[in-house]
């Protein structure tokens, strides 16, 4: 079975300041994978996904996330946090095998930013 | 650009009473899911739908009922609530059927079950 773990519950960075939240897949190939963001009381939004081919994706608002299939990682990257960035953030995978429907969330990583 | 619509977005229960969730997308996605978040956990898996008249079942679907009557409804049926189920619960759907398709969620419900 798939597994995303999400290592930080919390981090709090400085405005300005470059951030980086962990994530670890568990899948046998490579799967599918997302980092959603969800603000207080709204829905996931995508910032970014990743398929196949080049390592370092590009997102919206600025994130970009690289994936390293020898760690099995897809961490999402800002180089400049904004405070407007506070929110819960979740990565996710889905299998790559067909029938894989279902996307696996980890538990999240919740950002406070101090202005 | 109503996306994926949800009803209520807050509820309070009572033990034992029946309720539904309703969710709606525009977007002519085949599937559609549900899920529940809870602080700490992420989101779970509910049900999910493939399609008109295709249900199955998820991580945490018991004590949760769901059909797909049509492509653009899929409601979440609590038949006797309980404080157990006390959660935010999301509604999601996706054009494709797997790969590389994204979520579109909904707002989210909130639902207390005292």
């Amino acid at each position: 079975a798939q597994s995303v773990t999400q290592p930080d519950i919390h981090i709090t960075v400085s405005e300005g300041a470059s951030l980086e939240l962990r994530c670890n897949y568990s899948y046998g190939a490579t799967p599918y994978l997302f980092w959603y963001v969800q603000s207080p009381g709204q829905g996931l939004q995508l910032l970014l996904k990743y398929f196949s081919g080049d390592t370092l994706v590009q997102g919206i608002k600025g994130f970009e996330a690289e994936f390293k299939r020898s760690q099995s990682s897809f961490n999402l990257k800002k180089p400049s946090v904004h405070w407007s960035d506070a929110a819960e953030y979740f990565c996710a995978s889905r299998g790559s095998g067909a029938g894989s429907y279902q996307l696996t969330f980890g538990k999240g990583t919740k950002l406070s930013v101090i202005p | 650009n109503a996306g994926v619509t949800q009803t209520p977005k807050f509820q309070v229960l009572k033990t034992g009473q029946s309720m539904t969730l309703q969710c709606a997308q525009d977007m002519n996605h085949e599937y559609m899911s549900w899920y529940r978040q809870d602080p700490g956990m992420g989101l779970r898996l509910i049900h999910y739908s493939v399609g008109a008249g295709i249900t199955d079942q998820g991580e945490v679907p018991n004590g949760y009922n769901v059909s797909r009557s049509t492509t653009e409804d899929f409601p979440l049926r609590l038949l006797s609530a309980a404080p157990s189920q006390t959660s935010v619960y999301f509604c999601a759907s996706s054009l494709k059927l797997a790969g590389t398709g994204e979520l579109f969620f909904g707002e989210g419900s909130r639902l207390t079950v005292l």
